[in-house]
């Protein structure tokens, strides 16, 4: 069975612009969730998508958004960078309100 | 106070020795309980998950939930230097799957 998929693996972006980043779930996962990961602040809620509707929103500004298709892929895309959004950037699918999987990642790096 | 709290260590541990990393959590609603394994450089890997209170054994792994004193802790039997890592605690007290992490304890095991 594959595991949660991200994409890029790595990104270099410039202040002001915009990115958006991918994830796969597991098959038949239908609940995705997105985190931040920094040295500073450790690993941080951002939203989760449940059935194309988010279902959980973490304290970051309106800049994070994302959204999720039919077929359960998510994106999630940073508006306006700033060298402060440098970090990991988790995918986690779950099965229902249980264990949650993570991707390899998308590391982002603002210049 | 953080809402999930453990010792960031390092803890050393010989091989071949009992680990035992602990977590605190300060909301009572909290429903579910996770321990992810991460390697620097790598994401998380859930190693286990506990819903009620008591032990839970996956191999080398145990894991303890006391919801009276809001404490769950990992246990792991006969380390290896391949355990070393960081260890983060999670904590699901939403409907959905919103995890509130602590900031890991880093573990070593020394041959």
């Amino acid at each position: 069975k594959a595991g949660v998929t991200q994409t890029p693996r790595y990104l270099i972006k410039t202040r002001g612009q915009q990115v958006t980043l991918s994830c796969s779930p597991i098959s038949g996962h239908r609940s995705v969730s997105w985190y931040q990961q920094t040295p500073g602040q450790g690993l941080q809620f951002l939203f989760e998508y449940f059935s194309e509707t988010q279902r959980n929103k973490g304290n970051f500004p309106g800049r994070f958004s994302g959204r999720q298709f039919s077929n359960s892929r998510s994106e999630m895309n940073v508006s306006t960078l700033e060298l402060g959004d440098s970090a990991l950037y988790l995918c986690a699918s779950s099965f229902r309100d249980t264990e949650a999987f993570f991707g390899q990642g998308t590391r982002l790096t603002v210049v | 106070q953080k809402e999930v709290e453990q010792n960031s260590g390092p803890l050393s541990v010989p091989e071949g020795a009992i680990a035992s990393l602990n977590c605190t959590y300060s909301d009572r609603v909290s429903q579910s309980f996770f321990w992810y394994r991460q390697y620097s450089g790598k994401s998380p890997e859930l190693i286990m998950s506990i819903y009620s209170n008591g032990d839970k054994e996956d191999g080398r792994f145990t894991a303890q939930l006391n919801k009276a004193s809001q404490y769950v802790s990992l246990l792991i039997r006969d380390s290896q230097p391949s355990d070393s890592a960081t260890y983060l605690c999670a904590v699901n007290k939403a409907a959905g799957n919103k995890l509130t992490f602590g900031g890991g304890t880093r573990v070593l095991v020394k041959p």
